[in-house]
């Protein structure tokens, strides 16, 4: 049974076009994020949802938009594509934000390739 | 600003030798620090914490020391082995989890 499952694994699209990306947890866990993973590998916070409600928004595009439509579920849309969007998303989610020091649990990540 | 540091971006050794992989932060003074695996193609996976009061924390073969007068955290891996070949994060609160750049572990037997 995966914890943290995102769909799709793999995602090949041309620029301009809107996507999204589905994450779902079975954790019971009351946070989930979304990190990028670029060329370099860097692993970079980008959004954190804690009880639906968006409470970590680093200094993405508004391209970028997080939906949780309930506690299980922190889907990312994105629109207008670009090239330099082309990474690895990885979804994770957490007991809580940070203050316990839980770790986190982590997707198998989404690769994004925009041509 | 904060910044998160692991030294080495690859770090080669031989089979049943110890790996030290190094982990330092500036600018912060972190409760605690936590270290994570992550395999090609995979998420990482959360190994150890290590809290601000705790000078050492072990499991298995893994042991974490945490110094932070230095700012700096240490991760051992004793009796390496070619599975232990991976690239391992270290990752400290700040607000949510931010993560090192990583060190990538090359075990050969």
């Amino acid at each position: 049974d995966t914890a943290v499952s995102q769909t799709p694994k793999y995602l090949v699209t041309q620029m301009g076009n809107d996507k999204s990306i589905k994450c779902e947890q079975n954790l019971g866990h009351d946070t989930m994020y979304w990190y990028k993973q670029d060329s370099k590998k860097f692993l970079k916070i980008m959004f954190s949802y804690n009880n639906k409600e968006l409470i970590i928004n680093e200094t993405v595009p508004n391209r970028f938009s997080p939906k949780s439509p309930d506690k299980a579920h922190l889907n990312l849309h994105i629109n207008s594509l670009e090239l330099g969007d082309s990474a690895v998303y990885f979804c994770a989610s957490s007991q809580d934000l940070g203050t316990g020091g839980y770790g986190y649990t982590f997707g198998s990540g989404t690769r994004l390739t925009v041509v | 600003s904060q910044k998160i540091e692991q030294n080495s971006e690859a770090l080669n050794i031989q089979e049943g030798k110890t790996a030290t992989l190094t982990c330092n932060y500036t600018n912060y003074s972190p409760a605690y620090l936590q270290w994570y695996r992550q395999d090609p193609g995979r998420g990482p996976v959360f190994l150890l914490l290590i809290r601000e009061n705790e000078k050492e924390k072990r499991k298995e073969r893994l042991k974490v020391t945490f110094d932070t007068t230095l700012k700096q955290s240490l991760f051992h891996i004793t009796a390496s082995q070619p599975a232990d070949s991976a690239t391992y994060l270290c990752a400290l609160p700040l607000g949510d989890m931010r993560f090192g750049a990583g060190t990538r572990l090359t075990v050969k037997p």
